[in-house]
This record gives C-alpha cells, structure tokens and sequence, in this order.
C-alpha cells in the first residue's frame, strides 16, 4: 500500500525558510524510474508545479521559483524535503508530495502553510 | 515553458449528461497528458494518464483522448460524484504544468 504523508510547519514568518518533509511508504525511491514532486495549491486556486526528484537522485525545479527551491532525498529514511526560501504572503498554500510513475498516481493529503507575521 | 490553456473554466451540467474539457497546450506533447479529479479539501487523484489511458479503478465513464498539443477529458454519463474540479497536466518536460482547471457544477 502506497502511502504519503507531509509535515512542516503550519505557520512562517515572510523571509523565513520553509521546509517541508515528504514521508512515504510502499514504494522505495531508490527503484529505477520512480519520482516524487511538490505541489502546491493556494485558496481557491490552481494546482502548480514545484519540483521533482528522481531515483538517479536528478533534480528539476519551477522556473519561477528555482532559485528558492531545493528537493532533496533520504532513501533510507522513505523521505524527500523540500526547503523554499524568502517565504512571502503569496507562498500561503496547501502543499502536496506525490509520487509519479504515469502522472502523479499517489498524492499525500496535503499540508496548509500559511506565511504571516 | 510549456503552457496549458484548459477550457472551460466553469461547466453546468446535469446528472446523465455527456461533457467534454479540453487542453491545449503551448507545444507538442506526444500524448504526455494527464487529467486529475480534485473534490474540495482533497487531494487530486488520477484518472486518465498518457492522454487516453484510464488509471486503475477508475470508472469507464470516464475517457481521454487527443494529440499532438489537444487533448479532451470526456465523461459520458454524469453522475452526482463526479462534481468536482478537473486539471489536465503535462509530464513531457520539466517543468510541468497544469491547466487552470475546471469547475464541474450540478445544473
């Protein structure tokens, strides 16, 4: 059973780093092809595209916001972190893990972070 | 980048009704489309993945087709489940996008 899960902090200050751990399990990411990507979804908007990390462990970024972003992997702990800095009122959002194989088949429940002072 | 243009925005049907969502896309993408079903509060879930593929456990119903740079989410046969908000997203190049989506909503 493939499971997903994010934990991170509810709430960030602007200019804060944000870092966000994907813990998952039922696959491994060390299994040639698999990949995990971040979502995020602002209130009552679309879905956007983050980043992603492969089994090879390549990395691939938002264009608008790779300079912020950084996705890592720890195989043998089944997680990938995201760490975003700068956080803005604007980065206020659900943020989502999932894994893809043929699109994003298994999607964690989602974490809020809200960016306030 | 590769943009998606996803329409309609907003769709009223009514249970039973056959609807069609497009997506376009700004280049081809040899069929790397996907289309998600997104319920309030929930995460997305698939339910078509290379343009016309049905995910596992998804109702028949529910059918994809296109290529080149449009594609179509169909849905023969509404049911009261199926309101929801739809994406279409691209996995042909990084990065990937999504549509902006599609609000389905009891007529």
């Amino acid at each position: 059973q493939v499971t997903l899960k994010e934990s991170g902090p509810a709430l960030v200050k602007p200019t804060q780093t944000l870092t966000l751990t994907c813990t998952f399990s039922g696959f491994s990411l060390s299994t040639i092809g698999m990949r995990v990507s971040w979502i995020r979804q602002p209130p009552d908007k679309a879905l956007e595209w983050l980043a992603r990390i492969d089994w090879d462990d390549d990395k691939f970024y938002s264009t608008s916001l790779k300079t912020r972003l950084t996705i890592s992997k720890d195989t043998s702990k089944n997680q990938v972190v995201l760490t975003m800095t700068n956080m803005d009122p604007v980065d206020t959002a659900t943020y989502y893990c999932a894994r893809e194989l043929w699109g994003f088949d298994y999607w964690g429940q989602g974490t809020l972070v809200t960016v306030s002072s | 980048d590769i943009q998606m243009t996803q329409s309609p925005s907003s769709l009223s049907a009514s249970v039973g009704d056959r609807v069609t969502i497009t997506c376009r896309t700004s280049q081809s993408i040899s069929s790397y489309l996907n289309w998600y079903q997104q319920k309030p509060g929930k995460a997305p879930k698939l339910l078509i993945y290379a343009a016309s593929s049905l995910q596992s456990g998804v109702p028949s119903r529910f059918s994809g087709s296109g290529s080149g740079t449009d594609y179509t989410l169909s849905i023969s046969s509404l049911q009261p489940e199926d309101f929801a908000t739809y994406y279409c997203q691209q996995s042909y190049d990084t990065p990937y996008s999504f549509g902006q989506g599609t609000k389905l909503e009891i007529k």
